[in-house]
């Protein structure tokens, strides 16, 4: 069965410093694996998604993340966070349709950009 | 290109009392989705549509909640009757078919359910 962990409830970072949100899957077949962003009081939107290909996989808003199978891990990064990226941040994982196209979500994390 | 649509986007209702959420999928889009996202939480599947027929409804408390997709379009959730456990957030989403569809999903802005 597909499961996600995403480490860290909640991040805080400087404006214009690295963003970094941890997220590691477990998966019996090849994952696709999805970061969705959450504003408050909003539906989730699919920040960029990894099913076959380039490992690095980039997103809207300058995100972009990794897929490292060695390691199990999705890590969602920007390099520079801006204020309007304070959002709750949601790590998904697919384990392919004949699987039922189930998104399993992790906890997500909050991530908070201080000025 | 319009979004999901959902309504009402809040709901406060008493314990025991029906309640209906629904949910227009974009347009082309032949599988729906129906989320509750509790506070603090990821979001975890109810039911799963693909065109008229569910075809995941395991998560689906069924004792008291149902749901319907009509001429494969646009959605209802209902809930009867409601708990007090029931407070959530009611999304509803949809995608193309196939595995990658399953996972480019779009996502409604959500109903918050306040049962008291």
């Amino acid at each position: 069965a597909q499961s996600v962990t995403q480490l860290g409830s909640h991040v805080s970072v400087s404006e214009g410093a690295l963003v970094l949100l941890r997220c590691n899957y477990s998966s019996s077949v090849p994952p696709y694996l999805f970061w969705y962003v959450q504003y408050p009081n909003q539906g989730l939107q699919l920040l960029l998604k990894y099913t076959t290909g380039a490992t690095l996989v980039k997103g809207i808003n300058g995100f972009e993340a990794e897929f490292k199978k060695s390691e199990t891990s999705f890590h969602l990064t920007k390099p520079s966070a801006h204020m309007s990226d304070a959002a709750e941040y949601f790590c998904a994982v697919v384990g392919g349709y004949n699987q039922g196209g189930k998104l399993i979500f992790g906890q997500g994390t909050e991530l908070s950009v201080k000025p | 290109e319009a979004g999901v649509v959902q309504s009402p986007r809040y709901k406060i209702i008493e314990k025991k009392q029906p309640v209906a959420f629904w949910c227009n999928p974009i347009s082309g889009h032949n599988t729906l989705y129906w989320y509750r996202q509790n506070l603090g939480q990821g979001p975890e599947l109810l039911i799963r549509y693909e065109n008229e027929e569910a075809v995941d409804d395991s998560q689906l408390p069924k004792d008291r909640f149902s749901a319907e997709r009509l001429k494969g379009v646009d959605s209802t959730l209902k809930i009867q009757p409601a708990e007090l456990g029931d407070s959530a957030v009611y999304l509803c989403a949809s995608s193309l078919d196939g595995a990658e569809g399953a996972g480019a999903q779009y996502f409604g802005p959500g109903t918050r359910l306040t049962v008291l």
